[in-house]
């Protein structure tokens, strides 16, 4: 059975770094993309990037770049999503995602990191 | 880039009723990677139809969907009380890889 099982809830204040994570279990972890998609609160869904854990190539969205860092390690099936200094609008639920690439899209979902960012 | 519109914002529907969502596309889709996903509160998305008119694996026959090009929709012919949820629709640009989301359709007990 596929799954993907995110790490558990974050409170952070604003400035701190975080690091969420995302493993990958019952398929070959380093032959699908994983994506990472934020969902402010009442709000819709919003891509924010993605890596192939075989070699590492990531993608992000233009309105992500530079805000985030996602990076994988294959060896513990592990995906991870990264804020060197958090704002409270970074306050989301984040989910990852696994990319099916015949017809692009995203077939398992994690449950979800809720983050809350708060002075 | 391409911006997905989803109407209308929320339906207000009794079980039973059939209803038909609607997802344009500001350019065209690219080789109809459209998907559509349903979310229930407190829960992840979950992935109800792919390459614009294929049901997942376990989504009921009552769910269907069509369209291509700018012009999509998702049809329930017979809302069950497990449907009422949000439907987001989104799109797969290659030049460069994006996926784009719709605002949603929050589909709602009358």
């Amino acid at each position: 059975e596929v799954q993907l099982v995110q790490s558990g809830a974050e409170v952070k204040k604003p400035g701190e770094s975080l690091k969420i994570s995302c493993q990958g279990s019952g398929y070959t972890f380093s032959t699908y993309w994983i994506g990472w998609v934020r969902q402010m609160p009442g709000k819709g869904l919003e891509w924010m990037g993605i890596i192939f854990p075989g070699d590492s190539d990531t993608r992000y969205s233009p309105s992500f770049q530079g805000q985030v860092t996602i990076s994988a390690d294959k060896s513990i099936t592990t995906a991870y999503l990264e804020w060197s200094s958090l704002k409270a609008s970074d306050t989301a639920m984040y989910y990852c995602v696994r990319r099916q690439y015949r017809w692009n899209y995203f077939d398992y979902w994690g449950q979800g990191t809720l983050v809350t960012v708060s002075s | 880039e391409i911006v997905l519109t989803q109407s209308p914002g929320t339906l207000s529907l009794s079980p039973g009723e059939r209803t038909t969502l609607s997802c344009r596309a500001s350019q065209s889709v690219t080789s109809n990677y459209l998907t559509w996903y349903q979310q229930k509160p407190g829960q992840a998305p979950r992935l109800l139809v792919y390459g614009a008119s294929s049901r997942a694996t376990g989504i009921p026959d009552r769910f269907s969907a069509n369209g291509s090009g700018t012009d999509f929709t998702l049809t329930i012919s017979r809302l069950e009380p497990e449907d009422f949820a949000v439907y987001y629709c989104q799109q797969y640009g290659s030049s460069p890889q994006t996926w784009t989301f719709g605002q949603g359709t929050k589909v709602e007990i009358k």
